[in-house]
């Protein structure tokens, strides 16, 4: 079981925007900055967001994160093709499962 | 360009040991934390440890303390991890990847995101 809970699915048409969400406790995302990657089957996570809300270089303007309280988003606007993957957010944590914590991650289909 | 080359796939027997590798290039060795996250088959991302190379100072996940030794030699810039008392689940695939910090306003760490991974080593663990 993951600390972070993301859904495990999510889906969308070309164009579309989506998002996902990811929940967490006050030792981790409450009181810590979240990151999110992207993983393409059979390839190594890449970072998307970073800071809750900030992309690295190279990173296209259509992903967007937000956090409030104990919860996160990742948004993906003007779904492509190439967004199909999955997602997986992650956060500092002050306790015991620290320092770093994963959510479960999300399939993203695009239709 | 930054890369972090691993060792190739490793089969092992449950109890033995397995130790994979992590060479870092194109930038500044002892400046930046290594860390280990690891995939089960169809599963997610699961941290394992980390390592400062300048001081040679880790950390390591509950779950993995006591199994769990990650280490680096410097000189050849170059970080390692091992796992002992292998097991079936162990069965995964293993990435180093470095770290990079983000400040606050205040010019304090705020956290920090991986930036780059290596290509990962499947470790299969069967009798």
């Amino acid at each position: 079981q993951s600390v972070l809970t993301q859904p495990p699915s999510a889906s969308g048409t070309p164009g579309q925007r989506v998002t996902i969400s990811c929940s967490g406790w006050g030792s981790n995302v409450g009181s810590n900055t979240v990151n999110w990657y992207q993983q393409v089957p059979g390839t190594a996570p890449r970072v998307l967001i970073y800071n809750n809300n900030q992309r690295p270089a190279g990173v296209p303007d259509r992903f967007s994160g937000s956090k409030s309280g104990t919860s996160a988003s990742l948004a993906i606007s003007g779904l492509q093709s190439e967004d199909e993957g999955d997602y997986y957010c992650a956060a500092w944590d002050d306790s015991l499962n620290g320092p770093v914590v994963f959510g479960g991650g999300t399939k993203l289909t695009v239709l | 360009q930054v890369q972090l080359v691993q060792s190739g796939a490793e089969v092992k027997k449950p109890g033995a040991s397995v130790k994979v590798s992590c060479k870092a290039s194109a930038y500044t060795f002892t400046n930046y934390y290594i860390h280990w996250v690891r995939q089960a088959p169809g599963q997610g991302l699961e941290w394992m440890g980390r390592i400062n190379p300048t001081s040679g100072g880790t950390d390591y996940a509950q779950k993995f303390q006591g199994r769990v030794t990650v280490t680096r030699d410097t000189s050849i810039r170059t970080a390692y991890m091992e796992l002992s008392r292998l097991r079936s689940d162990d069965t995964a695939i293993y990435y180093c990847a470095r770290a990079t910090y983000y400040y606050d306003d205040s010019a304090s760490p705020a956290g920090y995101y991986f930036d780059y991974w290596g290509q990962g080593t499947l470790v299969s663990v069967s009798s």
